[in-house]
């Protein structure tokens, strides 16, 4: 099966960027998308195909994808943006095609 | 604007089954694909498959002997069951809408814990 590597965790200073990456192989041929999620809440969509937004999202979240390693980026990060941030994408190489998720990367503002 | 709620027990006995239900609220179950995903205490997320409306389904092979997901089209709710469940079960079990081009799941519901104990 398809596998997606985020690092466990990520420290940035407040008005930095801050990059999250997420690794699969030839993950670039493959559509990504980027999920927040805040203790005690559910995930909130914040980056679907690669680097598209869903409304009400701010500027400031970005995505890229590309050969073995997909991106997202936040910049001008405030302390509201502490989180786990995951990555998924729709796996059809394998016989049993689904939905696949990393293991989620947790990102301290410092 | 759409809204899902799961709902069921809190509390499934080893070996019994675990059901679940999401109902879907502000908008039609037709169209979309309707999926469950589950993480468990301090863990990540884990899908567990999907249906669309129409009743295809697919479900993650880790879990396919002991998944079924079916929907209510009459009653805006899908259903999941698990059965022979064990404490590596216990989990905040999702419901999510699931987009029909790239399968992202833009809508959540809020979550409901389960735990498996006797």
């Amino acid at each position: 099966s398809y596998v997606l590597t985020q690092p466990p965790s990520v420290s940035v200073a407040p008005g930095q960027t801050a990059r999250i990456t997420c690794g699969g192989n030839n993950i670039g041929s493959k559509t990504v998308h980027w999920y927040q999620q805040k203790p005690g809440q559910a995930p909130v969509l914040v980056v679907y195909a690669d680097s598209d937004r869903p409304s009400g999202i701010p500027e400031r979240f970005s995505g890229s994808n590309s050969g073995n390693t997909a991106t997202l980026a936040i910049s001008r990060v405030e302390a509201g943006d502490e989180a786990d941030y995951y990555c998924q994408v729709w796996d059809d190489s394998s016989d049993h095609p689904g939905v696949v998720f990393g293991g989620g990367t947790k990102l301290t503002v410092l | 604007q759409v809204q899902l709620q799961e709902s069921g027990p809190g509390l499934v006995k080893p070996s019994e089954t675990l059901s679940l239900t999401c109902t879907v609220s502000g908008g039609s179950i037709s169209t979309y694909y309707w999926s469950w995903i589950r993480q468990p205490p301090g863990k990540g997320l884990e899908w567990i498959g999907y249906i669309y409306y129409s009743g295809t389904n697919n479900y993650n092979p880790s879990l396919k002997s002991r998944v079924t997901i079916s929907v209510d089209t009459s009653k805006n709710q899908f259903s999941l069951r698990l059965s022979s469940v064990t404490a590596a079960d216990t989990a905040v079990y999702y419901c999510a809408r699931g987009a029909t081009r790239y399968f992202y799941m833009d809508v959540w519901g809020k979550g409901t814990t389960v735990t498996v104990s006797s």
